[in-house]
């Protein structure tokens, strides 16, 4: 059974600082590309950050390029989402997805 | 960036009625290898997305054949014949022929 397990959500001050993680299992992570996705409350599901199978390459959208950095480590099973620089408007739940299979994701709330 | 306009914003329907629903892109979706990577997403309420459709037309594991993807370059369709209660919530068309990867911004199915 394919499962992707998103943590380290939480409060964060703006200008701060948090990373997210993603354990995978059931499938063969190495192989697949994997994105970060997140949803603003109420709101619609917005791309935010995408990694090739190696990790070679990387994609983000224009409002996190420079702030937020995805990794992976295949060896693990994981994917990363570091967020630097926080905003309010990062304030969402963040998914973790391989389009396939998405995670139950984790709520990142930004507030002083 | 490619839009992706969704109509309606809300379709009511009475469950055993056939919905429709449309998304048409700003720009062509075909990708230089001939693919079109077109998805449509369900987001039922208080879940995580789930995948229902990819490539225009192609049903994902499990999906029932009440669900009827179709279309080309620009404008597609998600059609549901015959509306069952777990059919209702938030459907997403999606794009990844074009970087960044775009949803549109959903359309609500729910009963009348």
């Amino acid at each position: 059974e394919v499962q992707l397990v998103e943590s380290g959500g939480g409060l964060v001050q703006p200008g701060r600082s948090l990373k997210l993680s993603c354990a995978a299992s059931g499938f063969t992570f190495s192989n697949y590309y994997m994105a970060w996705v997140r949803q603003a409350p109420t709101k619609g599901l917005e791309w935010v950050a995408s990694i090739t199978n190696s990790g070679g390459s990387t994609y983000y959208r224009d409002s996190v390029k420079g702030r937020f950095t995805i990794s992976r480590d295949n060896a693990k099973s994981t994917l990363y989402l570091q967020m630097d620089s926080l905003r309010s408007e990062d304030t969402a739940t963040y998914y973790c997805t391989v389009r396939s299979y998405w995670g139950q994701g984790v709520m990142v709330t930004v507030s002083s | 960036d490619v839009v992706l306009t969704q109509t309606p914003v809300a379709q009511p329907v009475t469950l055993g009625d056939q919905a429709s629903i449309s998304c048409r892109s700003s720009q062509s979706l075909v990708h230089s290898n001939g693919n079109t990577y077109l998805e449509w997403y369900l987001q039922k309420p208080g879940q995580s997305p789930q995948l229902l459709i990819y490539k225009v037309s192609n049903r994902f594991s499990g999906v029932p054949d009440r669900f009827i993807g179709s279309g080309s370059g620009s404008d597609f369709t998600l059609k549901i014949s015959r509306v069952e209660p777990e059919d209702l919530g938030v459907y997403y068309c999606f794009q990844a022929t074009h970087d960044p990867y775009t949803f549109g911004a959903g359309t609500k199915l729910e009963l009348k």
